[in-house]
């Protein structure tokens, strides 16, 4: 079985500041790890992937996740956060089923 | 590249009434998927395609919904009749069969439904 989640619904943080989205994943193989971020009344857009090629992965819009296997986790960061951050963002698992399973999301809300 | 199309992208109906939304994944994606996203949610898979077969379809209400892809490119959702808890935001998504990898999707805008 497969499972992830994310700490905290909402996150809110000052525009210049870190960004940290919290993200820890249950499953019983190696997983394919994913963030993705939806803008309001958009669909889903890739930020970045985990394939296990290298445990920092680097995504679009300067934000980075880390693999982390002996804490089960996959953070999301972000070292200065814009205003065009704002969004919600989810985390998402496949350990080599056929279905993606998402985290119920954190939204990001940054202000001046 | 055109992106995966979907419409329409709000309805409101009343319980009971019938709905079907449509989508047209990215040229030459074989992999359809609808999800479902109820507010403050993440997505949760109904039904998953593989040109026009279906590879999963385990989360999908049967006694309501109702989904199809002839000729493995475009599909359409259908639910009847509709239940005040089908008020969500119902995603396409498409991945190509080869040099994607397991989980790496391309979303639609979606199709907003209010069950009044």
């Amino acid at each position: 079985a497969q499972s992830v989640t994310q700490l905290g619904s909402h996150v809110s943080v000052s525009e210049g500041a870190l960004v940290l989205l919290r993200c820890n994943y249950s499953s019983s193989v190696p997983p394919y790890l994913f963030w993705y971020v939806q803008y309001p009344n958009q669909g889903l857009q890739l930020l970045l992937k985990y394939t296990s090629a290298a445990t920092l992965v680097k995504g679009i819009n300067g934000f980075e996740a880390e693999f982390k296997k002996s804490e089960t986790s996959f953070h999301l960061t972000k070292p200065s956060a814009h205003m065009s951050d704002a969004a919600e963002y989810f985390c998402a698992v496949n350990s080599g089923y056929s279905t993606l399973t998402f985290g119920k999301g954190t939204m990001l809300l940054v202000s001046p | 590249e055109a992106g995966v199309a979907q419409s329409p992208r709000y309805k409101i109906i009343e319980k009971r009434q019938s709905v079907a939304f449509w989508c047209n994944p990215i040229s030459g994606h074989a992999t359809l998927y609808w999800y479902q996203q109820i507010l403050g949610q993440g997505p949760k898979l109904l039904i998953q395609f593989q040109n026009n077969g279906v590879v999963d379809d385990s989360q999908l209400p049967k006694d309501r919904f109702s989904a199809e892809r002839l000729k493995g490119v475009d599909s359409t959702l259908k639910i009847q009749p509709a239940k005040l808890e089908d008020s969500a935001v119902y995603l396409c998504a498409s991945s190509p069969q080869q040099g994607a990898l397991p989980g790496e999707l391309f979303f639609g805008e979606g199709s907003r439904l209010t069950v009044l």
